[in-house]
């Protein structure tokens, strides 16, 4: 399985755009780059996910570097309700079975 | 619509003893997954199944198994349990049950306490 390396943890202040960085130097061709956070006391939410191209939806974008050795998860103006455990996980197009998580970036945000 | 729905919330069982949790998926979702986590290893692949066949299998000793149904709800067992069992059991449903381009909805666990 294709690893991830995430900061153990990251501070922001309320209102502020955050990065939230990942670095996976041997993703394949066929890996999806996928972002999960997981709020305290609940199970992990989907946030993102993008191949080659910088994705937006409503929660995030994700912008991915052109040789794919790296992607940021971008949070436009980060809430109390951000604060969370961020993972970001390569999975494979023919086999993306399961998810592997690494120990993600524990994000606090401060008011 | 409903989200993934996972029964017990809590439980708390004895050394010795075995254990089923249950898992309903979204509707029209097929494939479930099921994962354990605790504080020491993080969260951890158990297995999957798509269309009531296990097609993928994590690092768990034979004490853990599960099983689908044809209405895509799931189970899973542990028997003989040790008290490094303890941890939240999570399911997760995804649309199809291959290929990395949709993403997966967690139920919030099943809490497992063992004494």
């Amino acid at each position: 399985d294709a690893k991830t390396t995430q900061p153990n943890s990251m501070e922001s202040n309320e209102e502020e755009p955050v990065h939230l960085p990942c670095n996976h130097s041997t993703i394949s061709g066929t890996d999806y780059i996928h972002w999960y956070r997981q709020l305290p006391s609940q199970g992990p939410e989907y946030v993102i996910h993008g191949l080659t191209s910088n994705v937006n939806n409503r929660m995030a974008s994700l912008a991915i570097a052109e040789d794919r050795k790296s992607s940021t998860l971008i949070l436009h103006r980060a809430t109390l309700r951000d604060a969370a455990v961020y993972y970001c996980i390569l999975r494979d197009m023919e086999y993306g079975n399961k998810l592997v998580f690494g120990a993600g970036t524990i994000l606090r945000v401060k008011s | 619509k409903a989200g993934v729905t996972q029964t017990p919330r809590y439980l708390i069982k004895t050394r010795g003893q075995q254990v089923t949790l249950s898992c309903s998926p979204i509707s029209g979702h097929r494939s479930v997954s099921w994962y354990q986590q605790t504080p020491g290893q993080g969260l951890q692949f158990l297995f999957e199944y798509f269309s009531e066949t296990q097609r993928n299998k994590g690092n768990f000793p034979g004490r853990f198994s599960g099983r689908q149904f044809s209405n895509s709800r799931s189970e899973m067992n542990v028997s003989t349990l040790e008290l490094g069992d303890s941890a939240l059991y999570l399911c997760a449903s995804s649309l199809v049950g291959q290929g990395a381009n949709y993403g997966y909805t967690f139920g919030s666990g099943t809490r497992l306490t063992v004494v």
